[in-house]
């Protein structure tokens, strides 16, 4: 059983670019959430996907988007990159309805915006 | 709305003394309650889980908690800490009323071993 794969582990961009973020979901899970992790801080919930479309949101701007793919795979994106999105982006993956809310989470993109 | 709130940002403890890490939640809802680890560069770890079962849960390597409804609590205790149990632990609350599965973590707390 493989886990939930992330990639890039690190990179730096600069403000106003736009970022996407990579996701391999767990082998036999069918939803996406992502979480953004600032420095010393709890993660915080982004927006979910389930069935390619988002499914439930937290209070980001819409210039956090994302998409999942048919085979459960996800992006992130981030358009126009302010420093204040410098932080560590977890994405994890869960299987709906097996009541258990229990997700599976990747080691994370850690993202520098100068 | 859902919260929770993690009493403690950071908990020293000698190797072999018992740990407690504190936290209380509010919830509209009949809540999830988790415990995750989160080790340097690593993704963060499920240690438990509370869903309306027994109120005593344990969870991996040697941890458990109590959820007590009275005092919206749910802390999370380990009778001996070891070194490999330095980390950064997160509470966190799931109302399946929201449909989506969203999880609120605390702040954390940084627990320290110390040899």
């Amino acid at each position: 059983e493989t886990g939930v794969t992330q990639s890039p582990t690190h990179l730096i961009k600069t403000r106003g670019q736009q970022v996407t973020l990579r996701c391999s979901s767990q082998s036999g899970h069918n939803t996406v959430s992502w979480y953004q992790q600032a420095l010393g801080q709890g993660p915080q919930f982004i927006f979910q996907y389930y069935r390619e479309e988002e499914n439930g949101r937290g209070n980001f701007p819409p210039r956090f988007s994302g998409l999942q793919f048919p085979n459960y795979s996800s992006e992130l994106n981030v358009n126009a990159l302010e420093l204040d999105d410098s932080a560590l982006y977890l994405c994890a993956s869960s299987l709906k309805g097996s009541g258990a809310n229990v997700l599976t989470f990747g080691a994370g993109s850690r993202l520098t915006v100068l | 709305a859902q919260s929770v709130t993690q009493l403690d940002s950071h908990v020293s403890v000698s190797e072999g003394t018992p740990v407690l890490l504190r936290c209380n939640y509010s919830s509209s809802y009949s809540p999830s309650l988790f415990w995750y680890v989160q080790h340097p560069n690593k993704g963060l770890q499920l240690l438990l889980k509370y869903t309306s079962a027994a109120t005593l849960v344990k969870g991996i390597n040697g941890f458990e908690a109590e959820f007590k409804k009275s005092e919206t609590s749910f802390h999370l205790t380990k009778p001996s800490a070891h070194m490999s149990d330095a980390a950064e632990y997160f509470c966190v609350v799931s109302d399946l009323g929201f449909g989506n599965e969203k999880l609120t973590f605390g702040t954390g707390t940084r627990l320290t071993i110390i040899p």
